[in-house]
């Protein structure tokens, strides 16, 4: 275990749904991210959060809301998403942000939009 | 603009050889650069790194090359084992960026 954990690890969503992902890091870190994972495409970082403030967003359509309450949780609200939004959506964590920092990950959502 | 690519997107070797795993990158501005691995199920596992100003460094039956004049990364596995059996990802960043920016993904089959 990494120490970061999402929930759920599986959803099945039509496009009119709501609903959000949720991560939780056990690692006292203070940076928090963000990324998709597609079939055959490299990882893309979508969000960036360092002490609970955004400091990325990676050109992410509206219909993907972060939200960071704290420095422990981050969470994905998704709304009105389209089957190319079919992914794994994975988050991370690292001491502070910054590249150099080493990011420990979570083990996923894989997201099915029908 | 930057970019990082991997040669093969699919690697098999016989169990108990070596692996030699290949990135190139294309940001000559790129200071930093880390290994990843990712099991079937789980997020991706830092490796090893290694910064510019070095052209070698070991971990435990892992070797990471850097070659920059050629802009070129690779990941020497040795002594393979079943448990090695992944997708390994190099990844570049630059001092003072937030992102890493990850290559394509190579799959590693370790045969019995």
């Amino acid at each position: 275990e990494t120490g970061v954990t999402q929930t759920p690890r599986h959803l099945v969503m039509g496009m009119t749904n709501k609903k959000s992902l949720k991560c939780e890091q056990h690692l006292g870190h203070n940076a928090m991210y963000w990324y998709k994972q597609s079939a055959k495409k490299p990882l893309e970082l979508m969000f960036v959060y360092n002490f609970k403030e955004q400091t990325e967003n990676n050109s992410v359509p509206s219909r993907f809301s972060p939200e960071c309450p704290n420095s422990s949780h981050l969470f994905l609200h998704l709304h009105t998403l389209q089957p190319e939004d079919s992914a794994l959506y994975l988050c991370a964590s690292s001491s502070l942000a910054g590249g150099r920092e080493t990011q420990y990950f979570g083990p996923g959502t894989r997201l099915l939009v029908l | 603009g930057e970019s990082v690519g991997l040669h093969l997107p699919t690697l098999s070797v016989q169990e108990g050889d070596n692996s030699i795993i290949n990135c190139a990158y294309s940001n000559s501005a790129s200071d930093y650069f880390i290994w990843y691995k990712q099991e079937s199920g789980k997020g991706p596992q830092f490796i090893i790194d290694i910064r510019s100003n070095m052209d070698k460094r070991q971990g435990q039956r892992v070797t990471v090359l850097l070659n920059k004049t050629v802009k070129h990364l690779s990941l020497q596995i040795a002594a393979t084992q079943p448990g090695d059996s992944a997708v390994y990802f190099c990844a570049e960043t630059v001092q003072g960026a937030q992102k890493l920016v990850f290559g394509q993904g190579t799959r590693l089959t370790i045969n019995p």
